[in-house]
C-alpha cells in the first residue's frame, strides 16, 4: 500500500517570503499522480497543483510550484511571495494510476501553514 | 454556479442512532467519493462510487453505509455500529474519465461536522 508522508506538522513564513513544504512517498508503481490541496479554516479542500509522474517537467500555477524528484519519492511544494490567504493547512496526496480502487487519494498528516505580517 | 454541496455544515447524533450525511454536485461527473477527518490526521476513504447503482467499500467502511440511485447524490448514512462517529466528513466527485484518467482530479465539496452526543 502507498503511504505519505509529511514530516513537517507546523510551518511558518513572513508575508512576501518563500516556503517550502515537505512531502515524501513510498510506491512501487511508476504510473501515479501527486496533488497538493489547501484546506483553510472554513475546511474545504481545495486544490492547489497536480503533477503526473510520467512528466519530468514541474509543475506550476502563478505562485505555486512543485519540485518532484521521482528516484528519491519526494514532492515538495514551494509557495513564492506568501500572502496571508496563503495560511491554511496542506495536505499532500497521491493517486495510483488506472480504475478501480486506484481511484482514491492517499493523504499525509498535513502541514500547517502560518503567514505572518 | 457548478459545484458540489454538503448538508447539514453541523450535524448532532446522540448515540445508538443512524444519521445520513447529503452530498449533491451538479458537475456532471461520475465518481463521488466520502472520507473522514479526525484532528491531526489526513483525510480516509470510507466508500466511493465510479457510476451510479454501484459502489465500493474504501479503507473505514465497517458501520456506515451509501446509495448511488442517482448521478448527482451520494448521501452518507452513520450508523449505530460506527464505533466513534464523531468526525469531520467530505464529500468529493470526479469525471471519472476513462478516456483521459489524468484529468480524473477530485473537487471536494465544503464538509459536515458531525458530532455524537
Amino acid at each position: 500500500a502507498q503511504t505519505v508522508t509529511q514530516s513537517q506538522p507546523e510551518m511558518s513564513v513572513q508575508e512576501a517570503e518563500t516556503v517550502t513544504l515537505s512531502c515524501t512517498y513510498d510506491t512501487s508503481e511508476s504510473d501515479y499522480y501527486l496533488f497538493w490541496y489547501k484546506q483553510p479554516p472554513s475546511r474545504q479542500m481545495i486544490l492547489v497543483i497536480r503533477q503526473e509522474a510520467y512528466k519530468q517537467q514541474n509543475a506550476t500555477e502563478n505562485r505555486f510550484s512543485v519540485n518532484f524528484q521521482k528516484a528519491a519519492k519526494s514532492f515538495s511544494l514551494k509557495i513564492s511571495d506568501s500572502q496571508l490567504g496563503d495560511a491554511a493547512m496542506y495536505f499532500c496526496a497521491y493517486r495510483s494510476e488506472g480504475g478501480g480502487s486506484n481511484y482514491k487519494l492517499t493523504f499525509g498528516k498535513g502541514t500547517l501553514l502560518t503567514v505572518n505580517p | 454556479d457548478g459545484g458540489i454541496t454538503q448538508s447539514p455544515k453541523y450535524l448532532f447524533r446522540k448515540e445508538g442512532q443512524n444519521v445520513t450525511l447529503s452530498c449533491e454536485q451538479n458537475l456532471n461527473h461520475d465518481a463521488m467519493y466520502w472520507y473522514r477527518q479526525d484532528p491531526g490526521q489526513g483525510l480516509r476513504l470510507i466508500y466511493y462510487s465510479q457510476i451510479v447503482n454501484d459502489f465500493q467499500k474504501g479503507d473505514i467502511a465497517e458501520g456506515y453505509s451509501v446509495s448511488r440511485e442517482k448521478k448527482e447524490s451520494f448521501p452518507l448514512t452513520v450508523t449505530s455500529a460506527q464505533k466513534n462517529p464523531t468526525a469531520f466528513y467530505l464529500c468529493a466527485s470526479s469525471p471519472n474519465s476513462p478516456i483521459s484518467a489524468s484529468t480524473d482530479t477530485q473537487y471536494f465539496g465544503p464538509g459536515t461536522r458531525l458530532t455524537v452526543l
